[in-house]
């Protein structure tokens, strides 16, 4: 079962926009992560945010966490068509370690 | 660092017929999960390996469904008079975790393997 929602389901922009893409949760988290999915292929992880923190940035990339509101964002900033991808947020949450995916976001971003 | 790699790539096999997939996980990996996804949904856990134990399996793991990883290195998924309701991309992906208890590490994804049933 899927842990929660992300919103938009799809988003489409020009290049150099920004894009802001955000999930939601239900139980309690050790981590929450952010992967991107390009057609056909694997997932690839870019950026983990721990429980106890608020803000993360790596690159382009900024991720917020609201522990009390079970949310996060993912803010892509001056967006480029090779961020066209599809966009999942996952948790984890006790020892397996093993992750929760939303629905993700569909990124469309036009040259 | 080469990656977790997944064999085959696709998979197009008849109703009923047994499937086997195949996983390698980066090498100093100790951790290694199974993911099923469907389109347009995200993956969903099927099962994960500490070194060579396997650790929790979902309900979404039918008895039909085994999977092993029998040095702590490899996996092998093999699903058992395939249905088509199995029809999806099954992703593998690897960690290391330093103890027994999890901290708080990336999964490194393989590209999948699609299977179609007909």
């Amino acid at each position: 079962s899927q842990q929660g929602e992300e919103d938009p389901q799809a988003l489409s922009i020009q290049e150099g926009e920004n894009a802001t893409m955000n999930c939601s949760y239900k139980t309690s988290i050790n981590n929450l992560q952010w992967y991107r999915q390009n057609s056909g292929r694997g997932l690839v992880h870019l950026i983990l945010i721990r429980s106890n923190e608020r803000e993360k940035h790596s690159g382009r990339l900024r991720v917020t966490l609201d522990t009390s509101k079970k949310s996060s964002s993912l803010l892509i900033t001056a967006s480029r068509a090779a961020d066209t991808a599809s966009y999942f947020c996952a948790t984890a949450s006790g020892n397996t370690g093993k992750l929760i995916f939303g629905q993700g976001t569909t990124l469309q971003v036009k040259p | 660092d080469t990656g977790v790699s997944q064999d085959p790539r696709h998979k197009i096999t008849k109703r009923g017929q047994n499937v086997t997939f195949r996983c390698d996980p980066i090498s100093e990996h100790n951790r290694l999960y199974w993911y099923r996804q469907t389109l347009g949904q995200g993956p969903e856990f099927l099962t994960y390996f500490q070194n060579e134990a396997q650790l929790e399996k979902s309900r979404l793991l039918s008895d039909r469904f085994s999977a092993e990883r029998p040095k702590g290195s490899f996996s092998t998924l093999e699903i058992q008079r395939t249905e088509q309701g199995d029809s999806a991309m099954y992703l593998c992906a690897s960690s290391l975790v330093a103890g027994p208890r999890y901290s708080n590490q990336p999964q490194h994804f393989g590209d999948g393997t699609r299977l179609s049933i007909l």
